[in-house]
């Protein structure tokens, strides 16, 4: 079945460092690809997502490639700051059942802390 | 516009005790979604709704259950808490016309003792 692997965390970074979290997922079809950002004491936002391979979504300083040659959908950041620190899931659309609606299989995540 | 809430936003059971959890939004979204969060698993699917009055199981069902009497509100059910059942939960909710985007709610967390 479809899934999804993250890089475990935690991942701790300084003020200003590059980050990457790799992504990786297994699929049958195309899936749209997702990351989700969980800052503390709250609900999952949707941060970028990709729909076809190559594309590329971007949001708050965030990028990610949609790959599909290499299966990755990693998240990258040029100089993150102390309030990036949140949990980042990865994630991809699966057909829930014989209707038209999406489940989304979600990665395990990736706990990142930047310290100033 | 409040998007998705969910009530309560903490609870404690003790085994074999009921509860409802209440997903209410005002998006006019036609998708709604349970999952449930658990360390090291990322969120699992539990039902799901594509419309009034219809759910669907996800990947983790048993031992709940769900209601979407009204297009807005979207009800999980525990008839007999297990401690199996402590996670945090959470309620989407997804415009039909294939947006492929998801609006959480901020989640309500459950300790079954």
């Amino acid at each position: 079945g479809n899934s999804v692997t993250q890089m475990e965390g935690p991942v701790t970074l300084s003020e200003e460092a590059f980050l990457t979290i790799n992504c990786t997922y297994t699929a049958t079809g195309y899936p749209s690809l997702f990351w989700y950002v969980q800052y503390p004491g709250e609900g999952l936002q949707l941060l970028l997502k990709a729909t076809k391979a190559d594309d590329k979504g971007s949001n708050k300083g965030f990028e990610a490639t949609y790959r599909k040659e290499t299966t990755s959908f990693h998240l990258e950041k040029g100089s993150v700051q102390v309030s990036d620190s949140a949990v980042y899931f990865c994630a991809l659309n699966d057909p829930a059942g014989g209707d038209s609606s999406y489940k989304l299989i979600f990665g395990s995540g990736t706990r990142l802390l930047v310290r100033p | 516009n409040a998007g998705v809430t969910q009530t309560p936003k903490f609870r404690v059971l003790k085994t074999g005790q009921s509860m409802t959890l209440l997903c209410a939004q005002d998006m006019n979204h036609e998708y709604m979604y349970w999952y449930r969060q658990d360390p090291g698993m990322g969120l699992r699917l539990i039902h799901y709704s594509v419309g009034e009055g219809t759910t669907a199981k996800g990947e983790v069902p048993d031992g709940y259950n769900v209601s979407r009497l009204k297009k807005q509100n979207f009800l999980l059910g525990l008839e007999s808490a297990a401690p199996s059942q402590t996670s945090v939960y959470f309620c989407a909710s997804e415009d039909r016309r294939g947006t492929d985007t998801q609006y959480f709610g901020p989640g309500t967390r459950l300790t079954v003792l």
